[in-house]
């Protein structure tokens, strides 16, 4: 079982450059979250989608953008870069609200 | 502001020994709880869940935790950690007032096991 698919793993990009990191699930799930990881303070959640065509802002939502076309992906983009924005990023997703989320692998995001 | 609080940083065990890791929070009402567990580079995989009923739940290898309401706590505990139980543990919290998908990660803590 894939589960959920994170790409790319590692990526380097310049401030002021744009990209988008993409997140699949073969889970069916209806729920899916982006978060991104930094040290000393945990994941804290990006946005995240009750379903496909619905998409919500979570705790720190500026400076990202998510879609939700289909149940299986939910992509995340960077439109501007900046080095505030390097992180682990790891896209979640779950059956239900509130349920136990299944985690990606995570992409490693640096921004110079 | 609403939180989830892990006190611990980082924490060094002999193996054998016994562990408590700290969890509070600082939601109201009905709350879902949730452990984390992340092995060095990889990725979060669920050690436990609390959603209701009996307060003391057992998740995988070994590891329980106890719902105190009254304390907000939900501690991560296993009476004698190994070696491969070095990992980052994360408490979790859906605050099932707000918006049901909005899951509450505390800051984590670093277990490090000492063979």
């Amino acid at each position: 079982n894939a589960g959920v698919t994170q790409t790319p793993k590692f990526q380097v990009l310049k401030t002021g450059q744009s990209m988008t990191l993409q997140c699949a699930q073969d889970m069916n799930h209806e729920y899916m979250s982006w978060y991104r990881q930094d040290p000393g303070m945990g994941l804290r959640l990006i946005h995240y989608s009750v379903g496909a065509g619905i998409t919500d802002q979570g705790e720190v939502p500026n400076g990202y953008n998510v879609s939700r076309s289909t149940t299986e992906d939910f992509p995340l983009r960077l439109l501007s870069a900046a080095p505030s924005q390097t992180s682990v990023y790891f896209c979640a997703s779950s059956s239900a609200e509130g349920q136990p989320q299944h985690f990606g692998d995570g992409t490693r995001l640096s921004i110079l | 502001a609403q939180s989830v609080s892990q006190h611990n940083h980082h924490v060094i065990l002999s193996e054998a020994a016994s562990l408590e890791l700290g969890c509070n929070y600082s939601y109201g009402g009905t709350v879902n709880l949730f452990w984390y567990v992340q092995y060095p580079g990889q990725h979060l995989q669920l050690l436990l869940k609390y959603f209701s009923g009996d307060p003391l739940v057992k998740g995988i290898k070994g590891f329980e935790a106890e719902f105190i309401k009254s304390k907000f706590s939900f501690n991560l505990r296993k009476p004698s950690v190994q070696w491969s139980d070095t990992a980052e543990y994360f408490c979790a919290v859906n605050p099932s007032t707000y918006n049901n998908n909005d899951m509450r990660f505390g800051a984590g803590t670093r277990l490090t096991v000492k063979p």
